[in-house]
């Protein structure tokens, strides 16, 4: 069964701090991964995509990896803001059938 | 550019009533999505629509009806609601249903069933 770990489940920063979000698939076969970010209220926004063959892909302050082999991927938030403040969401997209895997996701909560 | 809009952003039922979420994006996309978003879980896909004039089931799709009324819009009904269907609902729209494709989401709508 395809499935997309992400931990941890929740965690508090520091305004100004860095921090890492973790996500663990099993999807297979793998196409694509992408990291959403879920402000409170709203609708899950993109903030990267890659494929297999991309290990790096940023987005101002998010930075996301990817390792196919071990089937992990990285969401790395630097210089955190309190704007920061959401939950990030990983989705794996299987290359049959066109299906997406959503992680549970993690609840970033950044302290002035 | 209003992107995806769903209606009702809240609403209240009653075991066995039902209601329609109606869903509608301005972005000229072909492919539309249901989803429903329950604590500490992921979203789970309810349906989809690949195209105008198409849909299929998706993950959990008891308990609901949809209606791709034209390419704009597309629409979830609850017959006879359920308690278990208190959650809170996305609608997505993407460029086609292939896998690369990004999905936009709605704001979303939280549903109570009581």
């Amino acid at each position: 069964k395809n499935q997309v770990e992400q931990s941890p489940q929740s965690l508090i920063i520091l305004e100004g701090k860095n921090c890492t979000l973790q996500c663990n698939y099993t999807v297979s076969p793998f196409s694509n991964l992408r990291w959403y970010k879920q402000d409170t209220g709203r609708g899950p926004v993109s903030l990267t995509i890659m494929t297999f063959s991309e290990n790096t892909k940023s987005n101002g302050r998010y930075t996301a990896t990817l390792d196919a082999d071990t089937k992990q991927s990285s969401l790395h938030i630097t210089a955190s803001q309190l704007s920061d403040s959401a939950s990030y969401i990983c989705v794996v997209s299987a290359a049959a059938g066109n299906k997406l895997t959503f992680g549970g996701g993690t609840r970033v909560l950044v302290k002035p | 550019n209003a992107g995806v809009t769903q209606t009702p952003k809240f609403q209240v039922l009653k075991t066995g009533q039902s209601m329609t979420l109606q869903c509608a994006q301005d972005m000229n996309h072909n492919s539309m999505y249901w989803y429903r978003q329950d604590p500490g879980m992921g979203l789970r896909l309810i349906y989809y629509s690949a195209s105008e004039g198409t849909t299929d089931k998706g993950e959990v799709p008891n308990g609901y009806n949809v209606s791709r009324l034209n390419k704009r819009e597309f629409s979830l009904r609850l017959e006879s609601a359920a308690p278990s269907q208190t959650s809170v609902y996305f609608c997505a729209s993407s460029e086609a249903s292939s896998g690369a494709n990004v999905l936009t989401f709605g704001a979303g709508s939280r549903l109570t069933v009581l």
